[in-house]
């Protein structure tokens, strides 16, 4: 069975500042696939960045990363250059045969 | 533009009546279709999985004569909560994934997903 874990229910920014987001997963299949994905209050799903679990490097997508440290099973998530826009619940998701499974999500709130 | 949409994206009704949500994949055969539901500010989790042509795949705990689903073809399912009751009210989303065209499925293995649909049963 899979797990995913986000230990922070919620985040303050300051604006401009980065933050990181904590993911750990648990899983025995050597072959799997971690995203990130944001939900903003309107509710749609918006998708970020994903990291392989064969991948060598770091994924990045724009001002996001992964920190993908595979002998720890995390997969924390870094936002740089923190915008009044990136206020939103942001979730980490392990991928089983395309199905996804969620963690609890971390609610980021981004101050000016 | 969005490549799933989902309708509606709210409906109220009176406890006791259906409710019809459904899911499109509107430039892209989706062979495979999930359906998710989220309480306020919780995460997100599977109810089905929902391939074409067939019965759908109901995750433990998730009744399957309250939440029917069909999937009859490459570009549609619906989720139909049947005779609902005010604990039914929530936030329903699908996601899908790519069949021949394989839109739903990038090199990142991505899904996409619907803009979903809030249910509030009175």
């Amino acid at each position: 069975a899979q797990k995913i874990t986000q230990t922070q229910p919620g985040m303050f920014v300051q604006e401009k500042e980065a933050v990181t987001l904590d993911c750990t997963y648990d899983t025995s299949d050597p072959s799997y696939g971690l995203f990130w994905y944001k939900q903003p209050s309107s509710g749609e799903m918006i998708f970020l960045i994903y990291q392989g679990s064969y991948d060598q490097q770091n994924a990045t997508e724009g001002r996001y990363s992964l920190n993908f440290q595979k002998a720890r099973k995390s997969a924390n998530l870094v936002i740089s250059a923190s915008q009044l826009g990136d206020s939103a619940m942001y979730f980490c998701a392990m991928r089983d045969d395309y199905k996804l499974s969620f963690g609890a999500g971390t609610t980021v709130t981004v101050r000016a | 533009g969005a490549v799933v949409s989902q309708h509606p994206s709210r409906v109220i009704c009176k406890s006791g009546t259906s409710v019809k949500i459904e899911c499109r994949s509107l430039d892209f055969q989706a062979t495979t279709m999930f359906w998710y539901r989220q309480f306020p500010k919780k995460s997100l989790m599977l109810m089905a999985t929902s391939n074409e042509g067939s019965k759908a795949t109901y995750e433990q705990g998730v009744e399957k004569d309250k939440f029917l689903i069909n999937h009859a073809s490459l570009t549609l399912s619906t989720l139909t909560v049947t005779s609902a009751h005010p604990e039914d009210s929530s936030f329903y989303i699908c996601s899908a994934r790519g069949g021949t065209r394989d839109r739903g499925l990038s090199y990142t293995g991505e899904l996409f997903f619907g803009e979903g649909s809030r249910l509030t049963v009175l």
